[in-house]
């Protein structure tokens, strides 16, 4: 079955250091991968955008890679904020199926002064 | 411009009662989503409008109905609310579909009791 993965641990980490963030999936085959970031309380903003062909994609602080044969992408923030405290979501779309992008269960950061 | 606009935004219902989740978006998106998000389980797909005129299922869409009534409404509705319906509701929409950023309401906290 289709499986879309996120550590389930919340993610600590001081202030000014980069954040490294997961999204592994199985039995995927992705044309897109998206970040999002959810505030408590809050809908999901999307931050990012990267497709299959792409392997890295930059915007300010943040950039995702995107490994299409490891099944991976990663997500970090450089010179993280206690304003980057969040929960981080990665979707995927399907190519050749369902273009509704499916949603990992997302991983808490948490950025100490 | 508000975007993507839910009502109510807290409701108590009691098991049996029947409601319906309002959501209207105004950056003229051909594309309408529901997804529920529950505690360790991610963001679901309850039902989808690809565009105007046409409603989907997505993931779980048991216990749900869902109106297009319009290019820029879209509405959810309980029938027979049951306890494990308690949850927060998003509605989103996107322009079109493949790779397209979704944007989400704010939410709406639905309690059965």
């Amino acid at each position: 079955s289709q499986k879309i993965e996120q550590n389930s641990e919340a993610l600590n980490i001081q202030e000014g250091k980069t954040a490294t963030l997961t999204c592994n999936y199985t039995n995927y085959s992705p044309a897109y991968l998206q970040w999002y970031r959810q505030d408590p309380g809050r809908g999901p903003v999307f931050l990012l955008l990267i497709r299959e062909n792409e392997k890295e994609k930059r915007k300010e602080r943040l950039k995702v890679t995107f490994d299409t044969t490891l099944k991976q992408s990663l997500f970090h923030i450089t010179a993280s904020q206690p304003a980057d405290s969040a929960t981080y979501l990665c979707a995927l779309d399907m190519r050749g199926g369902s273009y509704i992008p499916t949603f990992g269960r997302g991983t808490s950061l948490i950025v100490h002064p | 411009n508000a975007g993507v606009t839910q009502t109510p935004k807290f409701q108590v219902l009691k098991t049996g009662q029947s409601m319906t989740l309002q959501c209207a978006q105004d950056m003229n998106h051909n594309s309408m989503y529901w997804y529920r998000q529950d505690p360790g389980m991610g963001l679901r797909l309850i039902y989808y409008s690809a565009s105007e005129g046409t409603t989907d299922k997505g993931e779980v869409p048991n216990g749900y109905n869902v109106s297009r009534l319009n290019k820029r409404e879209f509405s959810l509705r309980l029938e027979s609310a049951a306890p494990s319906q308690t949850s927060v509701y998003f509605c989103a929409s996107s322009e079109w579909g493949v790779g397209d950023t979704i944007y989400f309401g704010e939410g709406s906290w639905l309690t059965v009791v």
